[in-house]
Parts: C-alpha cells; sequence; structure tokens
C-alpha cells in the first residue's frame, strides 16, 4: 500500500519562530490533507490539497503531487500550535492513509 | 453546524462485553468514516459508507467488529466480544463526497479491561 513520511518526527520551537514540516508519498495521489490533533485530542482539518498552494492566515501548505511531496508551513508560531500535525493521502476517494505525525511543541 | 458527534466520550467495560459506539455525522455529508487511533499503530481506516452503503471494509480487524449506518443521520461500530487490545480511542469523520475535506468527531476512548 502507500507509504506515507512524515519530517521531522518531533519538534520545539520558540514562540514567534518559524517552521516547515514535511510530508513524502510513495505513490500517485489524488487526495492529500493535513490534520492538527490539539492535546485534548481533537482532530482539525487544515487544509485540502492535492495541488497547488493554499493559506489559511499562519499557516500554508504546498503540494507537489509529480514529486510526491508536501509542506507545511508555520509562521509566527504560538502555543496554541502545540500538538501532532499529520499529513493523509489517497489513491482515490477519502480512503485516506495517514503518516506517523510531527509533534510539534511550541514554548512560551 | 455541530459537527461531527460521538457517543460515548469515554467507555469503560470488562472482556467479554458488547460495545456500541455511536456517530452522528454532519448534516448533508454522505461519506463516513471509522478510524481507530492507538499508539503502536496510529491512525487506521476501518471502514467507511457512501450514500449509507458500506464501500470498504478491509481494515476491520477481526468478525468481532461490524459496523452499520441505517440512514443518512446515524452509524454504529460494535464490538462483541470486546478484548483488551480493542482499547483504543474510535473516531468516526464525515465528508461531502468520496473526495472532499474530512471532518472529525471528538471520540470514543475505549478501555476494555
Amino acid at each position: 500500500g502507500i507509504q506515507v513520511e512524515q519530517s521531522p518526527p518531533d519538534l520545539i520551537l520558540q514562540e514567534g519562530a518559524n517552521s516547515t514540516l514535511r510530508c513524502n508519498f510513495s505513490d500517485s495521489v489524488n487526495n492529500l490533507q493535513w490534520f492538527h490533533q490539539n492535546p485534548w485530542g481533537q482532530l482539525i482539518n487544515l487544509f485540502y490539497i492535492p495541488s497547488g498552494t493554499k493559506q489559511n492566515g499562519r499557516l500554508s501548505a504546498t503540494t507537489v503531487a509529480t514529486e510526491r511531496y508536501s509542506l507545511l508551513y508555520i509562521s509566527s508560531s504560538q502555543t496554541t500550535d502545540s500538538g501532532v500535525y499529520f499529513c493523509a493521502v489517497a489513491l482515490y476517494g477519502n480512503k485516506l492513509v495517514f503518516g506517523a505525525g510531527t509533534i510539534l511543541r511550541v514554548k512560551s | 453546524d455541530a459537527g461531527v458527534i460521538q457517543s460515548p466520550r469515554h467507555e469503560v467495560t470488562e472482556m467479554g462485553q458488547e460495545v456500541t459506539l455511536r456517530c452522528k455525522p454532519i448534516s448533508g455529508h454522505n461519506s463516513l468514516f471509522w478510524y481507530r487511533q492507538t499508539m503502536m499503530r496510529g491512525l487506521e481506516l476501518l471502514i467507511y459508507f457512501n450514500n449509507n452503503v458500506p464501500i470498504d471494509d478491509s481494515g476491520m480487524p477481526e468478525d468481532r467488529f461490524s459496523a452499520k449506518m441505517p440512514n443518512a443521520s446515524f452509524s454504529t461500530l460494535k464490538i462483541q466480544p470486546s478484548e483488551p487490545r480493542d482499547s483504543a480511542v474510535y473516531f468516526c469523520a464525515s465528508s461531502l463526497s468520496q473526495n472532499e475535506k474530512l471532518f472529525f468527531g471528538s471520540g470514543t476512548q475505549l478501555s476494555v479491561l
């Protein structure tokens, strides 16, 4: 099946710093989504981005489908950004395969 | 919209008991998914429905697991009999169609003693 690799596995930032999270996948996909799982366990959809670039406030994402990777940018990080960031991909539909996640801790 | 609603939030049961988890998808969403999250295996898709019909149940671990969607606003995931290794967080999620943004419920934390 499709493989999803996320890096780095964990990251500690000082509040206000910027960061880039990476997602590599092993096959051509028609669906890619980024999620944030907060410390209370809630999974929040950040982006649906099978290709191209999107921005939402301090967050932006870029997917280069032909090269099989996606990047999530967090600018001016805040403590509320802490949690686990998941990349999930699907060959078709929404049968998403999740990566292992990047654990982010933002210190004040 | 209230989002995807799951119940109960927490369930503690003894090995051998039947467990039923419930999910109400976002109104108007045609696709519903059940995921399980554990430390060892991460987030795994168990089964998904489209227009109330099960499309792919290849992720259901054993015959002890079953899922139903009797109508567009309700789904259940049942484990009978439950075992300690079933302990996990079970998430329900829904999307407008099969290739749209996926929205998760708050999950059910299941502990089987």
